[in-house]
C-alpha cells in the first residue's frame, strides 16, 4: 500500500504569517492528492486537491504544489487567521481502487 | 456534514462487550468507509464498501466486522471490545462519479468510543 509521511506534526504561527506543511509518498502510481482540514469535534473536510498532471493549484489563501518526480507535495497557507487553526491531513489516492491514504496530520495553531 | 450521521456520538463500554456503531447517509453515495483516528496516527482504514454486496478489509480490520444493510447504511461492530480499541471512529462516503481520478470522501462527525 501507499506510505504517506507528513511534517511537521505541530506548527504554531502568528496571525498573518504563512504556514507550510510538507508530505512525501511512496507509490509512484498515486495520481490524486487532496488535503483535508479537521476542526475540533468535527470530521475531516476537503479543502483543496491537486491531480498528478498539475504542478500547482491555488484557491484564495491556500495553495498546493506537487513534485511527482520527487514524490512530494505541500500545502501553503498565506495570511493565516485564527480560524485556520485545525489539524490538516495530506492524502494520496494510490493504485488501489477507491482507497485514500492519510498522513498523520499537522496540528496548526494560529496565534492572534 | 449533516448528510452523514453517526450514532452514538459518544459511548463508554466495558471490556468484552459487543458494540455497534452506525452510519447513515443521505448523499446517495455508493461507497462507504469506516476509519479509526488515534492521536498522532492520523486516520486508518478499517473496512470499506463499494456497494451493498461488496465489503473489503482495510489496514486494521482485526477485531472489527461490518454490515452494509442498505446503500445508505453501514454499521461497524466490535464483537468483544478491548481497551486498545478506545478511539475516535469516523464514517465516510464517496461517490463513484464521472471521473475515476477524484475520490472526495465526506466524513461524519465521529463517534468517541471508550473501552474500560
Amino acid at each position: 500500500g501507499e506510505n504517506v509521511e507528513q511534517h511537521p506534526s505541530t506548527l504554531s504561527v502568528q496571525e498573518g504569517d504563512s504556514a507550510v506543511i510538507k508530505c512525501t509518498y511512496s507509490d509512484s502510481a498515486s495520481n490524486y492528492f487532496p488535503w483535508y482540514k479537521q476542526e475540533l469535534g468535527k470530521g475531516p473536510q476537503l479543502i483543496i486537491d491537486i491531480r498528478s498532471n498539475v504542478g500547482e493549484k491555488k484557491d484564495q489563501r491556500i495553495a498546493v504544489t506537487l513534485n511527482k518526480t520527487a514524490k512530494h507535495f505541500s500545502l501553503h497557507i498565506t495570511e493565516t487567521q485564527p480560524e485556520d487553526s485545525a489539524v490538516y491531513f495530506c492524502v494520496c489516492k494510490g493504485s488501489t481502487l477507491g482507497r485514500l491514504y492519510f498522513g498523520r496530520g499537522t496540528q496548526l495553531t494560529v496565534w492572534p | 456534514d449533516a448528510d452523514v450521521t453517526q450514532t452514538p456520538r459518544n459511548r463508554i463500554t466495558k471490556t468484552g462487550k459487543r458494540i455497534m456503531l452506525e452510519c447513515s447517509q443521505t448523499k446517495g453515495h455508493d461507497r462507504m468507509y469506516w476509519y479509526r483516528q488515534d492521536p498522532g496516527l492520523g486516520l486508518r482504514l478499517i473496512y470499506y464498501s463499494f456497494d451493498v454486496k461488496d465489503i473489503n478489509k482495510g489496514e486494521i480490520s482485526d477485531g472489527y466486522s461490518v454490515s452494509r444493510q442498505a446503500q445508505a447504511k453501514f454499521s461497524l461492530s466490535l464483537e468483544s471490545a478491548i481497551p486498545n480499541q478506545t478511539a475516535l471512529y469516523f464514517c465516510a462516503t464517496a461517490d463513484r462519479g464521472r471521473s475515476a481520478i477524484t475520490d472526495t470522501q465526506y466524513f461524519g462527525p465521529g463517534t468517541r468510543l471508550t473501552v474500560l
